[in-house]
């Protein structure tokens, strides 16, 4: 089974800081995917990676950085937190190619909360 | 850009049959997925088309048109657990997919 883990299922931080949410999967998948989920907006992609330290930006980026220094690793840099950062995180990997495979598996998410 | 629309909430009795709709312009088309999401957890794949026609999977079936740019999802025997957010993706010319905002589903007895 494909398992994406991500570092926190709740987290707590006040304006400015600076935040980290990581997430790793283990089916050597090439694509992974950093969204924000929010109450009638639906799932909005911030960030993608097709490949170690590549990274495209989604629809949403401004406020947000990430970095794939590993495969199996990719990670979300909140570079001062803000308010209206609060949100469901979700990560996601697939393999790349243009079939059913590459359907995306999630990770159980992070929900945010910034003060 | 790509633009995808699908009710925003649905009822249904136990063991009935539901219809979840999806409509998106895209550019270009490389598949459409349907997720299910209960509340708290992560989306799971449910279905994958890219050709035109109806997909069976037990009691979920998924229809694509690609020349009307619509989808259903379509649900029978409906239970208590079905209760869920079902999401529509859409994979357009980048191979990137794009969510519509979800359908939340409320089956009640």
């Amino acid at each position: 089974d494909v398992k994406v883990t991500q570092s926190s299922r709740y987290l707590v931080k006040r304006t400015g800081e600076k935040v980290f949410l990581e997430c790793v999967q283990d089916m050597d998948h090439e694509n992974m995917f950093w969204y924000r989920q929010d109450p009638g907006l639906g799932l909005r992609l911030i960030y993608f990676s097709y490949d170690v330290k590549m990274k495209e930006k989604g629809d949403i980026p401004e406020g947000y950085s990430v970095s794939r220094e590993k495969k199996e690793r990719f990670s979300l840099i909140l570079e001062s937190a803000s308010t209206n950062q609060t949100s469901m995180y979700l990560c996601a990997s697939s393999l790349q190619g243009p079939s059913n495979q590459e359907t995306q598996y999630f990770g159980p998410g992070t929900r945010l909360l910034v003060l | 850009g790509q633009n995808i629309d699908q009710p925003t909430e649905m009822t249904a009795t136990e063991g009935a049959i539901v219809q979840i709709n999806c409509t998106y312009q895209t550019s270009g088309f490389n598949g459409l997925f349907w997720y299910q999401q209960h509340a708290g957890e992560a989306p799971t794949f449910l279905s994958y088309n890219v050709l035109d026609g109806l997909e069976e999977k037990g009691r979920f079936s998924s229809f694509l048109s690609r020349s009307k740019g619509y989808s259903y999802l379509l649900l029978k025997e409906l239970q208590m657990k079905d209760s869920a957010s079902y999401l529509c993706a859409v994979r357009g010319g980048s191979y990137i997919p794009t969510f519509g905002r979800g359908t939340s589903l409320i089956v009640h007895p």
